[in-house]
């Protein structure tokens, strides 16, 4: 069974700070893996999906890698906003696509 | 852009009441999916469908029946709302191999 993981829970950072968020998967045969964004209150927002043949998906000052071999995945974002503070999850699909195995999430905060 | 629309942000109903979540596409996806969210719990999948009239439980599918009688339209039902299904209820919607899309929830209370 899959298991996706996000560490840290929580993290706060100031204004302007380069950032990288983690998250970590059991089974490395996946078809792909995406990220997303959730406000408070709000649904899931998708960010970046990368396939699994891809190392890096980038959209503005987001940049997602991948990491099958070692089951990671690393969300960058680069000179953070306080519009950025949210919670970050990422999800990978069963191979069928019928169900995703979501990541608990990371609580950002970013201090203006 | 992919929109994905639930009817109510907001519903509150009393224990025993029938409830009707409805949820809108405008991608013609094939797939579409229930979830619902709880502090400490994450995402947990309810029901999908992967073609009009056709559904498969999720992991939590007791309490809950679906209705895809259109493509772009999937309904979740609470046949008897319970208090134990208060909570965040999200849809969301995929092509294969595409992005999955979420739309911005309905908080569901059940007093």
């Amino acid at each position: 069974k899959q298991e996706v993981t996000q560490i840290p829970a929580a993290l706060s950072v100031p204004e302007g700070e380069n950032l990288v968020l983690n998250c970590s998967f059991t089974d490395s045969a996946i078809y792909n893996l995406q990220w997303f964004r959730q406000d408070p209150g709000k649904g899931l927002t998708s960010l970046l999906l990368i396939q699994s043949s891809q190392r890096e998906q980038t959209s503005g000052r987001l940049n997602a890698s991948l990491d099958k071999s070692s089951g990671r995945s690393t969300l960058y974002i680069a000179a953070s906003q306080p519009g950025d503070s949210a919670t970050y999850l990422c999800a990978v699909p069963l191979y069928n696509f019928n169900k995703f195995y979501f990541g608990s999430g990371t609580k950002l905060n970013v201090k203006p | 852009d992919v929109k994905v629309t639930q009817s109510s942000r907001y519903l509150v109903k009393r224990t025993g009441e029938k409830v009707f979540l409805e949820c809108v596409q405008d991608m013609d996806h094939e797939n579409m999916f229930w979830y619902r969210q709880d502090p400490g719990l994450g995402l947990r999948l309810i029901y999908f469908s992967y073609d009009v009239k056709m559904k498969e439980k999720g992991d939590i599918p007791e309490g809950y029946s679906v209705s895809r009688e259109k493509k772009e339209r999937f309904s979740l039902i609470l046949e008897s709302a319970s208090t134990n299904q208060t909570s965040m209820y999200l849809c969301a919607t995929r092509d294969p191999n595409s992005p999955l899309h979420f739309g911005n929830g309905t908080r569901l209370t059940v007093t």
